[in-house]
Parts: C-alpha cells; structure tokens; sequence
C-alpha cells in the first residue's frame, strides 16, 4: 500500500505570492490533516478535512485555506505569502479521524519564502 | 497558550545509554498519548502510544511511563543507538477532540 504523498517536495517562492500545496493520503484513508513544522514552534495543527468537509482548524490566518476532493486527496493554499511561513507543511491521513487512531505522515513539503 | 511541554529540547546520548524525554499536559481531558519519530526529509511515524489506564507501555527498547496525578508522561529509550537519532514528538489526544496537541519536539543524537 502506497503511503502519503506529498507533492511538490520543495518550493520556492517569494513575498506576496500564493502557493497551492498537494496531498494524496493512503487509499481508503478519508481524513487528512495538515501540519506547519518551524524548528521553534514545532508541529502546529492548520486543519482537517474529512469526506470533503472541513471539520477542524486552528489558529492559522485566513490566508491559509484547504480542500478535499471526493477521491480524499487534499490541497492546502497560502496567499500573500509571507516571510514567516516558510516552514515544512506535512499531510496526515487517517481512515476515520478518530480520536485515537494512528496518523500516517507525508514526508512533506518544504516551503521557502523570500 | 502551550497544552504539552516537552523537555528537553535537545539530547545527547552515548550508545548503550538510556534516553529520557519528558512531556508534561494540562488538560485532563487527555486520554491518548502516543510518541511520533520523526527522521531527518521524514515526516513523524508513530512509535508508541499509551492510555491513562495504565502506568506503563514497553515495546523493545521503548517504553511510555505515564502518571496520570502528575499529568506528566516520559520516552525512556533503553540501549540507545545511533540510528535512534531522530526527532521525537510527544502527542496527547482526547476523544471529544480528533486533533492531537504536539510537544514542540526532542532533538535525540546518539553518539557511537
């Protein structure tokens, strides 16, 4: 069984752009999350998808938005990038998103804001 | 607002050592906490997980200490290696929640 992929694996942008990220979670999985890591902060919760539907965020600005398409597969969008988002983006799926079932991770998304 | 304090930041461990990681929680409506390793270009895979019920989970080398009084519970990596070498994340869940809390992350280095 394949695992999450993650694509791009890097990106490169600079201030005021926008970037669309992509995740394909594990086949059968119909939960994904997404994660921002920065080395200070840590793993930081932006929001989960499930069925299409969005049913958690936190506490990220309206700049950082996601979807889930039918097939589960998700995208995340930053706009007006700023420097302070430069950071890797991971994708979890899980089969339900049940409180206490395992997340599987991408490998990530390694975003670089200029 | 931080709801799991994970220390230390950064270990440094000689092979054969124990590996300690400490992660403390404040909301005591947490009844999940599992332990995600992350290497380097990796994202985290989950390693261990442990419920409130009991005070301690072994897997290998690997064991979860919790003390539910406390609200603390720890990563003890006994033999320690230099392919443990890796991030670790303590994690803690709820079921009236799907979103795990993580700890901010335990740099582990494992000297040979």
């Amino acid at each position: 069984k394949a695992g999450v992929t993650q694509t791009p694996r890097y990106l490169i942008k600079t201030r005021g752009q926008q970037v669309t990220l992509s995740c394909s979670p594990i086949s059968g999985h119909r939960s994904v999350s997404w994660y921002q890591q920065t080395p200070g902060q840590g793993l930081q919760f932006l929001f989960e998808y499930f069925s299409e539907t969005q049913r958690n965020k936190g506490n990220f600005p309206g700049r950082f938005s996601g979807r889930q398409f039918s097939n589960s597969r998700s995208e995340m969008n930053v706009s007006t990038l700023e420097l302070g988002d430069s950071a890797l983006y991971l994708c979890a799926s899980s089969f339900l998103g049940a409180p206490n079932e395992k997340l599987f991770f991408g490998s990530g998304t390694q975003l670089s804001v200029l | 607002q931080q709801q799991v304090k994970q220390s230390p930041q950064s270990l440094i461990v000689q092979k054969g050592g124990i590996s300690i990681i400490n992660c403390a929680y404040e909301n005591t409506a947490f009844d999940y906490f599992p332990w995600y390793q992350q290497f380097p270009g990796k994202g985290p895979a989950l390693l261990i997980a442990i419920r409130p019920d009991v005070s301690e989970k072994k897997e290998g080398r690997f064991t979860i200490s919790f003390n539910k009084s406390a609200k603390q519970f720890s990563l003890h990596i006994m033999d320690s290696q230099p392919g443990d070498s890796a991030t670790y994340f303590c994690a803690a869940g709820s079921g009236g929640s799907y979103i795990p809390t993580f700890g901010r992350g335990t740099s582990l280095i494992v000297h040979p």
